[in-house]
């Protein structure tokens, strides 16, 4: 399997646009997961899906954030309009929820966003 | 809520020596993990502690669990300069599926 894929790899973009994040889990993986990772606050979960139902987006900043799973191989997360504030580098992970598979996260590469 | 507290947050090691990074937690929890992660690139997964007194060794690193403490430990052994990188322990919460994240060691080994 490839991982999780995330696109874009890098992001430069002006206060006020809409940004759009975008996940590919791991094929079979029944849980997604974004997180965002900053210097000062470290790694933050911002939400979580299972099956494609947002599970707890208690982390999820304001409303500007929202994220979507319209299906098993694909999620988004949309900033609008973006603020410097969010510049950060955001991941996504997927795991699978068995015992035997310990949920353990495997993460993607990174979104490396930066909001002028 | 559920903290993760890890120390130190930096750490520079000379080669050949030993260290242990500590993580603590604040409630109980049945998973406990560790990841790494270089400079510039993803979290990698190193470890996954499910009981009390789990034990588990990938070459030069040795992870344990105490789980009446609330604490895990990362060791390191002899340590060399490609174990340079950012080590992460992460808490499963007990109410799903999420994981709580401590700061992150900075590890540094010189020669």
């Amino acid at each position: 399997d490839a991982g999780v894929i995330q696109s874009p790899r890098h992001e430069v973009t002006e206060m006020g646009q809409e940004v759009t994040l975008r996940c590919k889990p791991i094929s079979g993986h029944d849980y997604l997961f974004w997180y965002r990772q900053t210097m000062m606050r470290g790694l933050e979960l911002l939400i979580y899906f299972n099956n494609n139902v947002p599970i707890d987006d208690s982390g999820m900043p304001e409303d500007r954030f929202s994220a979507k799973m319209p299906n098993a191989s694909f999620s988004t997360l949309k900033i609008q309009p973006s603020e410097p504030r969010d510049s950060a580098v955001y991941f996504c992970a997927s795991s699978l929820g068995t015992l035997l598979a310990k949920n353990i996260q495997y993460f993607g590469a990174g979104t490396r966003l930066s909001v002028l | 809520e559920l903290k993760v507290e890890q120390n130190p947050l930096f750490l520079s090691m000379q080669e050949g020596k030993n260290y242990t990074i500590y993580c603590n937690y604040s409630t109980t929890s049945d998973r406990l993990y560790w990841y790494r992660q270089d400079p510039g690139k993803s979290l990698e997964s190193l470890f996954v502690l499910l009981s009390n007194g789990a034990v588990k060794q990938e070459g030069r690193l040795m992870a344990s669990l105490d789980t009446k403490a609330r604490l895990s430990t990362l060791h390191i052994t002899a340590a060399v300069h490609d174990l340079s990188a950012t080590y992460f322990c992460a808490v499963k919460t007990n109410s799903g599926y999420a994981l709580n994240f401590g700061k992150g060691t900075s590890l540094l080994v010189t020669p």
